[in-house]
């Protein structure tokens, strides 16, 4: 089945830090991958996406690249702000059955920027 | 113009109580999901419909019961609470075929 594992947190920063979480996946198919990211009392928002082999999704300073080679979709940003903080999700979507799109889910990362 | 609504946000229960939580998008989409996050922030799908008919049911106990009286909308109800179902419950939509799934604010279920 599929499974996404994800950088155990929490990840504390100071502000205009460097950050990197690492996810990486098992898939039986040839997924989509996500980055959502759920701030304090809100529900999940996506925050960027790729659907094949070395796609890069990128918004609000944020990038990841789809790396079939090591299975991988890790979150970058090079100067990360307080707003950043978050818990953010790696997931993917089996893209092979239409209409049964379910997100399968890593365990989250609580980001903590500090001024 | 909230995309997905739920309804409560906050509910809380005595173990054994019946209850519902309510959920609502207006932007068209055709399949609507319920999610459990427990404490630990762990997300799971539990349902999916597609226009109208469950297509997912990820070995949930059956005191869950979805319902989807239209496309707008997909219920939970859920029998004899438990301790355990204690987390939050996130509705989302998305239209078949399309990737992105949009998500409501989420029903914090507290059971005592």
């Amino acid at each position: 089945g599929n499974s996404v594992t994800q950088m155990e947190g929490p990840v504390t920063l100071s502000e205009e830090a460097f950050l990197t979480i690492n996810c990486t996946y098992t898939a039986t198919g040839y997924p989509s991958l996500f980055w959502y990211v759920q701030y304090p009392g809100e529900g999940l928002q996506l925050l960027l996406k790729a659907t094949k082999a070395d796609d890069k999704g990128s918004n609000k300073g944020f990038e990841a690249t789809y790396r079939k080679e090591t299975t991988s979709f890790h979150l970058e940003k090079g100067s990360v702000q307080v707003s950043d903080s978050a818990v953010y999700f790696c997931a993917l979507s089996d893209q092979s059955n239409f209409g049964n799109e379910k997100l399968t889910f890593g365990t989250g990362t609580r980001l903590t920027i500090i001024p | 113009d909230t995309a997905v609504s739920q309804t409560p946000k906050y509910l809380v229960t005595q173990m054994g109580n019946d209850k519902s939580i309510k959920c609502e998008q207006n932007l068209g989409h055709d399949t609507m999901y319920w999610y459990k996050q427990d404490s630990k922030k762990f997300l799971k799908i539990m349902f999916s419909y597609n226009n109208k008919e469950l297509i997912i049911n990820e070995t949930v106990p059956n005191r869950f019961s979805p319902k989807s009286p239209d496309k707008a909308h997909l219920n939970l109800h859920i029998n004899s609470l438990e301790l355990g179902d204690s987390a939050v419950y996130f509705c989302a939509s998305s239209q078949a075929g399309r990737l992105k799934q949009f998500f409501g604010p989420g029903t914090r279920l507290t059971v005592l």
